[in-house]
């Protein structure tokens, strides 16, 4: 059973548009949630994370939402640019340091100039 | 600061042998995961080395195996491999303190069985 869920396998953007990349999860003892980008033959690269505490954490021009209570969370990227196009990767953490992640199965992003 | 290293990048094995991967965290970081990647499974996790001691093991079979050494340097062991055995394998470590769920990757080590 998948306890993270990224339901659309692919999305296509406009550059300058906005990208939300969107993530269920079943699990309600995840406390951490996590966003990684990855390209082809590389590792996955660590972009952002939040805490169940919160509901919104930004960095430059990512910003994570969590809907607690839809155990939902999305990553918006604004602008979208085409550097951005790769697989992008939800997986979430039951508590600090001690419990493996549980990865979503991704959704290629593909920003188009 | 210098990231997780692994080596070697890339493997051709046969069917029945065994093989060796390295991963080297960031310094200072102790705690090590192994991770394994196929398209139709997506990331699934391996087992994780904290302090040279096994803290959490994946649903892997026992052929697949790790250690941790007293530098943070870990390695994984898979023995008899199989077809199904081909993947990209990846190591993440990850610091102490608040945010010591945030795991940061290496560049995977390409595994092919044939």
């Amino acid at each position: 059973d998948q306890q993270v869920k990224q339901n659309s396998p692919s999305l296509s953007v406009q550059e300058g548009r906005i990208s939300i990349l969107n993530c269920d999860y079943t699990n309600s003892m995840f406390d951490y949630f996590l966003w990684y980008k990855k390209y082809p033959a590389e590792g996955p690269t660590f972009l952002i994370s939040i805490s169940s505490i919160k509901d919104k954490n930004e960095d430059g021009r990512f910003t994570v939402f969590l809907n607690k209570s839809a155990k939902h969370l999305s990553l918006h990227i604004v602008p979208s640019q085409p550097g951005d196009s790769a697989v992008y990767f939800c997986a979430a953490s039951e508590y600090s340091g001690n419990t493996p992640l549980v990865f979503g199965k991704g959704t290629r992003l593909s920003v188009i100039a | 600061k210098a990231g997780v290293t692994q080596t070697p990048r890339y493997l051709i094995k046969t069917r029945g042998q065994q093989v060796t991967l390295s991963c080297s965290p960031i310094s200072g970081h102790r705690s090590v995961s192994w991770y394994q990647q196929t398209p139709g499974q997506g990331l699934q996790f391996l087992f994780e080395y904290f302090s040279e001691t096994q803290r959490n093991k994946g649903n892997f079979p026992g052929r697949f195996s790790g250690r941790q050494f007293s530098n943070s340097r870990s390695e994984m062991n898979v023995s008899t491999l199989e077809l199904g055995d081909s993947a990209l394998y990846l190591c993440a470590s990850s610091g102490r303190g608040g945010r010591s769920y945030e795991q940061y990757f290496g560049p995977g080590t390409r595994l092919t069985v044939t």
